[in-house]
């Protein structure tokens, strides 16, 4: 089983600021892996796919990269409605799919 | 538009059998690469996958899990069912209903979960 994870566990920022999210799999899931993003009561949206592919709808501030074991989710200028739990998610060796323990971004 | 909505129990006791439903639109579970699967969350916790059911029947399974998960579909009725036997209060978490797009928009081994149902909480408790 492929183990994802992801640092920092809190990311506090100002709006307007920079954000880098880290996520490390413990073996090459070469650009097999996805973000997603979570408001407090709501379910996970996509975000990212392949990792660099924004999904339909999802702003250009947000970008992916990365291959093999270290990936990375920028949001370059943080909106108010950025600030929430991100996860990334691995299909290059399944099953499982696996999951990163996720970064919450909250408001410095 | 998709959508989905996950349906069942919202308590269960130890050791009894859940059984959730998943009413889908928006998609029909006969085309080609389309998949319907189950992803669960422990209250403050992280995600993770149980089952995935393909277009043409194809049934994964959570290593973990697979001896007390079984996933169905219902193309008619546009449902996907999860069975989970012997139930523990570890258990207990929002469980999700998530749409894999079909072969036309994600290829072969391009597995991400496009779209979620609002998910429903399952509490494990006597």
């Amino acid at each position: 089983e492929i183990l994802l994870t992801q640092s920092p566990a809190t990311l506090s920022v100002s709006p307007g600021e920079r954000a880098t999210l880290s996520c490390r799999a413990s073996q090459s899931v070469d650009s097999k892996l996805a973000w997603y993003q979570q408001k407090p009561g709501q379910a996970p949206r996509l975000l990212i796919y392949d990792a660099s592919t924004r999904a339909t709808g999802v702003p250009a501030r947000f970008s992916g990269s990365g291959s093999g074991t270290e990936f990375t989710l920028t949001v370059s200028s943080l909106q108010s409605e950025d600030f929430a739990v991100y996860y990334c998610q691995q299909y290059r060796n399944w099953p499982p799919f696996t999951f990163g323990p996720g970064t919450k971004v909250d408001i410095k | 538009q998709i959508t989905l909505k996950e349906s069942g129990p919202t308590l269960v006791k130890p050791t009894q059998t859940l059984t959730l439903t998943c009413t889908f639109s928006g998609f029909s579970l006969t085309t080609s690469g389309v998949g319907v699967a189950w992803i669960r969350q422990p209250p403050g916790k992280a995600l993770e996958w149980l089952a995935l059911v393909y277009w043409n029947n194809d049934r994964r399974y959570s290593p973990s899990l697979q001896t007390r998960l079984t996933i169905t579909k219902d193309t008619s009725r546009n449902q996907v069912v999860l069975t989970m036997t012997n139930l523990d209060p570890a258990d207990t978490a929002t469980y999700y209903c998530v749409y894999r797009p079909p072969l036309s928009v994600a290829g072969p081994g391009i597995e991400y979960f496009q779209d979620w149902g609002q998910g429903t909480l399952v509490t494990v408790s006597s």
